[in-house]
């Protein structure tokens, strides 16, 4: 049974780094085609995908957020890591990082998410 | 603006038979990815109700379906239920973009 948990700070002030960690069971992110994803929700809004990383430290970036995103993985500790540089309001969202199927292009299990705000 | 374009809301009465349309372009449906969907109720994480465009999950009634042809795809629900009142989220992948895109979502509401 895969499951997936995000954690992280629940308030951040503008311009500061959020560093987020997702903690997973039932995979490893070190088997053939795993693949574990952050994406985000404003309140109200769509979804929208931030980032992946793959079993082989592959790592993809949305376009718009490329500069102030980084993946990393802890395979020892089934951890993956997002942080995200110069957070303003707009970044307020809930946060929610999803296993990925077999090199596929869906995720088949999601976290609960986390609401992260940026404000003063 | 999202990359699939889903309508903002549609409804329906219990017992009848909607569907929520997504629209791509030739660098993601087009190009001959997969559409995936997903149900999400307010205050809780999207869950995967379909994928490879027409594949349901295990427990997924089969009141759902799915179907993709050339830039576009659809879902549809048939038997409503007061249950099946919630976000639905249209999700792929675009070469152009190198990213794995959704659509704005579509409210349904079980009249």
């Amino acid at each position: 049974q895969i499951t997936l948990k995000e954690s992280g700070p629940t308030l951040v002030t503008p311009t500061q780094t959020l560093t987020l960690t997702c903690t997973f069971s039932g995979f490893s992110l070190s088997t053939d085609g795993a693949g574990v994803g952050w994406i985000r929700q404003p309140p109200g809004k769509a979804l929208e995908w931030l980032a992946l990383i793959y079993w082989d430290d592959d790592k993809r970036y949305s376009p718009s957020l490329r500069s102030r995103l980084t993946i990393t993985k802890d395979t020892s500790k089934n951890q993956v890591v997002l942080t995200m540089t110069n957070m303003g309001p707009l970044d307020t969202a809930t946060y929610y990082c999803a296993h990925l199927y077999s090199s596929s292009s869906r995720f088949d299990y999601w976290g609960q998410g986390t609401l992260v705000t940026v404000s003063s | 603006q999202s990359v699939l374009t889903q309508p903002p809301s549609v409804s329906g009465a219990p017992g009848q038979r909607v569907t929520i349309s997504c629209t791509g372009s030739s660098s993601n449906l087009g190009a001959g990815y997969d559409v995936h969907w997903y149900q999400q109720v307010p205050g809780t994480a999207p869950k995967l109700i379909m994928f490879l465009n027409d594949e349901r999950p295990s427990g997924v009634p089969d009141r759902f379906s799915g179907s993709k042809s050339g830039t576009s795809a659809s879902l549809a629900i048939s038997g409503l239920q007061g249950e099946d009142e919630a976000d639905y989220y249209c999700q792929s992948y675009d070469t152009s973009l190198s990213a794995w895109v959704f659509g704005g979502g579509t409210k349904l509401t079980v009249l």
